[in-house]
């Protein structure tokens, strides 16, 4: 079964807007990683946040982590055409080094 | 580095013949990962691999499916014989222990289809 499920299933907004996706997962985690996958391509690694963090920022990426409502958010800030894709997180809850992804949302960017 | 590296990229099969995906992981890598991609079923872990050595296979789907490592540079998926509902993205993916905050890095895949 799924680990971290994401909402929402897609979302669609204009280049320019700030993207929100949201995760939740089940069990206790190590630390919580988001993936991008263009179409047709393998995933590609974003950013990770370990679980005794609560927020983490690259470039125009902001991750939160809320370990008590067993959730994270992704915001993308000021999108582009070029971010249009799924985005999946993941959880080592698993065991470590041993990620489960959820069932990605897929961001359209309308230029 | 030239990333993980899958081969074929693209794989269309009868039912019933055997298959062999190929993976060539980043050099230093000590943790290689199967994963398959549907659209029903999302990602799933099939196997991973530490130090050559398979760690959890239990999602390997049933005995058709067999994975190898001989040695720190390659590993392969097998399937004998192959169904229809095999068909999917099969992606491998390599990490670091001692570099748990890059992730994983994962290969362009093998779409692969049974008829």
């Amino acid at each position: 079964s799924q680990q971290g499920e994401e909402d929402p299933q897609a979302l669609s907004i204009q280049e320019g807007e700030n993207a929100t996706m949201n995760c939740s997962y089940k069990t206790s985690i190590n630390n919580l990683q988001w993936y991008r996958q263009n179409s047709g391509r393998g995933l590609v690694h974003l950013i990770l946040i370990r679980s005794n963090e609560r927020e983490k920022h690259s470039g125009r990426l902001r991750v939160t982590l809320d370990t008590s409502k067993k959730s994270s958010s992704l915001l993308i800030t000021a999108s582009r055409a070029a971010d249009t894709a799924s985005y999946f997180c993941a959880t080592d809850g698993q065991g470590a080094q041993k990620l489960v992804f959820g069932q990605g949302t897929r961001l359209t960017i309308n230029p | 580095d030239a990333g993980v590296i899958q081969s074929p990229r693209h794989e269309v099969t009868e039912m019933g013949q055997e298959v062999t995906l190929r993976c060539k992981p980043i050099s230093g890598h000590d943790y290689l990962f199967w994963y398959r991609q549907t659209m029903m079923r999302g990602l799933e872990l099939l196997i991973y691999f530490n130090n050559n050595v398979p760690i959890d296979d239990s999602g390997m789907p049933e005995d058709r499916f067999s994975a190898k490592m001989p040695n720190a540079s390659f590993s392969t998926l097998k399937i004998q014989p192959s169904e229809p509902r095999d068909s999917a993205v099969y992606f491998c993916a390599s990490s670091h222990a001692g570099r748990v905050g890059y992730g994983y890095t994962f290969g362009s895949g093998t779409r692969l289809t049974v008829v």
